[in-house]
């Protein structure tokens, strides 16, 4: 089993949804949580991160972590054409031993329809 | 500011070939990361280089090796190509080393072994 778990879609949406997006992960050390997204043929965009437990919110986009659950959600709102990428989760446990390896999800591919 | 940029974009090689891939962090960033991206094993962490030193590595066979230069430019060398080696070779930069949070990736070289 994976350290972090992402379901790999595809998700398809109308235009405007709001769209939910998770990763579920094992390992307790987990510090920092981050969304990339990532278009075909193109290297991961850094999204947004958040630190420990709590929610973060960036114009359209909401991150919440639960590490009670061990579970992430990336929330977009009003969701465009543009934001049909793959989306994966990241995660870094932040010790001297981790350094900046970050353990990847195995990413959701995300469709929005006009 | 310029952003991470790998070289070469694409290249084909033969098994058993050896092979060097290129990456020039964002000016001032001093770390330096390497993933490797596949449709079957999604990203996984290669090693990570700080002032020219690995201070990290992934799972990954002898075969892969790297280095960082004074400047911060970094490079990873696979000997001996084997098919599974095909993929997209992530590079990533940061700050320093305690900042996973804030990784940036290049666009990636994709190789193609034959």
């Amino acid at each position: 089993q994976k350290e972090v778990e992402q379901d790999p879609g595809p998700l398809s949406v109308p235009e405007g949804a709001i769209v939910s997006l998770n990763c579920t992960y094992s390992n307790s050390a987990f510090q920092y949580f981050m969304w990339y997204r990532q278009y075909s043929r193109k290297g991961p965009e850094l999204l947004m991160y958040t630190y420990s437990s709590g929610n973060k919110e960036d114009g359209r986009f909401t991150a919440q972590v639960d590490k009670s659950s061990k579970y992430i959600s990336l929330f977009i709102r009003d969701s465009q054409p543009s934001d049909s990428a793959t989306y994966l989760c990241a995660m870094s446990a932040m010790n001297n031993n981790a350094g900046n390896m970050l353990t990847f999800g195995g990413g959701t591919r995300l469709m929005v329809k006009p | 500011k310029a952003g991470v940029t790998q070289t070469p974009r694409y290249l084909i090689k033969t098994r058993g070939q050896q092979v060097t891939l290129s990456c020039s962090p964002i000016s001032g960033h001093r770390s330096v990361s390497w993933y490797q991206q596949t449709p079957g094993q999604g990203l996984q962490f290669l090693f990570e280089y700080f002032s020219e030193t690995q201070r990290n590595k992934g799972n990954f066979p002898g075969r892969f090796s790297g280095r960082q230069f004074s400047n911060s430019r970094s490079e990873m060398n696979v000997s001996t190509l084997e098919l599974g080696d095909s993929a997209l070779y992530l590079c990533a930069s940061s700050l320093n080393p305690d900042r996973p949070y804030e990784q940036y990736f290049g666009p990636g070289t994709r190789l193609t072994v034959t």
